[in-house]
């Protein structure tokens, strides 16, 4: 199976930062990588697909970039509906592994 | 409008059985892969089970196979899943997932139902 490693797991930030997140596979997916929002008590929501395309309806804050093992999801402004947890995930194959998760939380 | 809502969840025993139903509306449900993604306590998301959109092929994960069964019935718009041999660690949210397909032929889960309680305790 894919192994997919977030870091960080768990970030503490203001409103207005800039935040970063990035996950590594254990082998090169091209660019087979989707991201996901939750927020507690809710399902996971897509935010972007194929490392670096916005999902419709997803504000323009969100950016994801990443190639082959190495990739990035990039808040550039950190609004105050951002706060939860981020979750990458491999479609290059199945298993449809998901990382570990980062948490999002206020500084 | 994509909903889907899930029923079936509920409290069973060690080495019980339980069987997950799924009710898809706002699309064409045959034309389209789904999948199982559950959530323990406090844990992150696991993939646990995918059926192509004509239900000739089924994926599951490692810890799943030869105990869950993926299937759907396209006349009712449900996908199905059959869950035997229950264990403690089984206990989680299964989240019932519309799969789409983007650009480059790249998967993904882009709707997602609110979720069933599944809990195995004696």
């Amino acid at each position: 199976d894919i192994q997919m490693t977030q870091s960080p797991s768990s970030l503490s930030a203001s409103v207005g930062d800039r935040v970063t997140i990035t996950c590594r596979a254990s082998q090169s997916i091209s660019s087979y990588v989707n991201w996901y929002q939750q927020k507690p008590g809710r399902a996971p929501k897509l935010l972007i697909y194929a490392a670096s395309t916005l999902q419709s309806g997803v504000p323009s804050r969100f950016s994801g970039s990443g190639s082959g093992t190495d990739f990035t999801l990039t808040i550039s402004s950190l609004q105050p509906e951002d706060f939860a947890t981020y979750y990458c995930q491999q479609s290059f194959r199945t298993p449809h592994t998901f990382g570990q998760g980062t948490k999002v939380e206020s500084k | 409008e994509v909903q889907l809502l899930e029923s079936g969840g509920g409290l069973v025993q060690p080495g019980g059985s339980l069987r997950l139903s799924c009710a898809a509306s706002g699309f064409t449900f045959s034309n389209y892969a789904m999948s199982w993604v559950r959530q323990a306590p406090g844990k992150g998301l696991e993939w646990v089970s995918g059926i192509s959109g004509s239900g000739g092929s089924t994926y599951y994960a490692d810890s799943m196979k030869g105990r869950f069964t993926i299937s759907r019935d396209s006349s009712r718009s449900t996908l199905y899943l059959q869950m035997n041999s229950l264990r403690a660690e089984d206990t989680a949210v299964y989240y019932c997932v519309k799969e789409g397909v983007a650009g480059f032929g790249v998967v993904t889960f882009d709707y997602w139902g609110q979720g069933t309680l599944v809990t195995v305790s004696s």
